[in-house]
């Protein structure tokens, strides 16, 4: 099983500023198959990402993803308000797909 | 507008069996890979499985096989997640979400997500 582990656990940040999230996985993971998720308190998990870097339809151009093999990043280049929550990596070509634990983003 | 409705909440006792579902509307439900996450209260997401309602192919978490059952019936397009014998570490959310291509491989992220159906066991 691939494990992947996220950091920080928390973020404390300011709306405006700048965040990456990091992900790392026990094992190389092909960039195809690697995909970030927005959870906000009480909904259903949103699509941000998939493919490393492409964005899921109408998620904003403020969020970019980047990395390749084991190291991957959720970048949000200017927070706003409704950005603050939680956030998960996963992928998906292992079996079982796995999901990271989750990084929360919550306002400093 | 394509989405997925599933069930209303659940309270059951510890031994029992449950069937929630997930109805979908707005695609073409024999051609995508739907599948469920779990959540229990306060922590993370686990992939528990999906299938292919076009030729009923399953795959599972070796987490959660043999302990919940998968399904999908055409005829209503609707998936299913069961339970032949609830515990009461079985309390969480479950969500049903589908693949994000209408594509046979079973390696994509889940796209369109249901509301979620809480399930509580408790004596």
């Amino acid at each position: 099983e691939i494990v992947l582990t996220q950091s920080p656990g928390t973020l404390s940040l300011s709306p405006g500023e700048r965040v990456t999230l990091s992900c790392r996985a026990s094992q190389s993971v092909s960039t195809s198959f690697f995909a970030w998720y927005q959870q906000k308190g009480g909904q259903a998990p949103r699509l941000l990402i998939y493919e490393t870097s492409t964005r899921a339809t109408g998620i904003p151009d403020r969020f970019s993803g980047s990395g390749s093999g084991t190291d991957f990043t959720l970048t949000i280049s200017r927070l706003e308000p409704e950005d603050f929550a939680v956030y998960y990596c996963q992928q998906y070509v292992g079996s079982p797909r796995t999901f990271g634990q989750g990084t929360k983003l919550e306002i400093k | 507008e394509v989405q997925l409705v599933q069930s209303g909440a659940e309270l059951q006792k510890p031994g029992e069996s449950l069937k929630i579902s997930c109805k979908a509307s707005g695609y073409t439900f024999t051609k995508y890979w739907i599948g469920w996450v779990r959540q229990v209260p306060g922590k993370g997401l686990e992939w528990m499985g999906i299938v292919y309602p076009g030729d009923a192919d399953t795959r599972y978490s070796p987490a959660f096989e043999g302990q919940v059952t998968i399904s999908a019936d055409t005829s209503m397009n609707t998936a299913y997640l069961q339970w032949s014998s609830l515990k009461a570490s079985d309390t969480a959310m479950y969500y049903c979400a589908r693949h994000r291509r209408e594509v046979v491989t079973a390696h994509e992220p889940f796209h369109i997500w249901g509301q979620g159906t809480m399930v509580t066991v408790s004596s």
